[in-house]
């Protein structure tokens, strides 16, 4: 198994409190990405990253932004929660050589927005 | 907008059937289409990568075959077992870099003994 983690695993907060998410990777992989997943919707990308300090918005990312200063990390931050951020929050990596790579998916966390 | 649609959203088979999982995307300007797995309170699991220029590609008793002019993949599974009991998801890679995906919403499937 690629070795992502992701913590929290669970959480609970209230609506407008400000939230961080936190993805580790041990691959040295160049690309990563957060995905939300919601019944009916499917994955959607939320941000990504394609090296140190380079990121980049998905299809769904307002509400959201995102921090990388490390390889090995790539920060999800909620700046003021909203119930609507209820979702589960999936983190994934690739590394992005010549295209076509596969990716690696994180075990999820869970978010609820009281 | 590339839009990504999985057909049947759930599906029931006995142990033993072989059984075709469908995908279709509006965009057939793709780089690639893979199939990923999940299980219930997990992350998802690669299966198969199918490049653009590329018909089919197999992994022990999963196959999955791409049409790309006529925007369609179908994942083959021989000789189902419970334990394929799972969502499968499709998800395509389109122009514009970053190995950026566009998933489906799944095919929930369900091998009964």
């Amino acid at each position: 198994d690629a070795g992502i983690t992701q913590s929290p695993r669970h959480k609970v907060t209230e609506t407008g409190t400000p939230v961080t998410l936190r993805c580790h990777q041990t691959e040295n992989h160049r690309y990563m990405y957060w995905y939300r997943q919601d019944p009916g919707h499917g994955l959607r990308l939320i941000h990504y990253s394609y090296g140190v300090k380079d990121t980049d918005k998905g299809e769904v990312s307002d509400g959201y932004s995102v921090s990388r200063s490390k390889t090995e990390d790539f920060l999800l931050t909620l700046e003021s929660a909203t119930s609507s951020q209820t979702s589960v929050y999936f983190c994934a990596i690739s590394s992005g050589q010549g295209g076509g790579e596969t990716q690696y998916f994180g075990p999820g966390t869970r978010l609820l927005v009281l | 907008k590339q839009e990504v649609t999985q057909i049947p959203a759930a599906l029931s088979v006995p142990e033993g059937e072989n059984l075709v999982l469908n995908c279709s995307f509006t965009d057939s300007a793709i780089y690639n289409l893979q199939w990923f797995r999940q299980d219930p309170g997990k992350g998802l699991t690669s299966l198969l990568l199918i490049q653009s220029s590329q018909r089919e590609q197999t992994s022990g008793r999963l196959n999955a075959s791409l049409d790309k002019s006529s925007g369609r993949s179908t994942l083959y599974i021989a000789a189902s077992q419970p334990g394929d009991s799972a969502t499968y998801l499709c998800a395509v890679e389109g122009p514009g870099g970053g190995n950026k995906l566009t998933f489906g919403t799944g095919t929930q499937l369900k091998v009964e003994l």
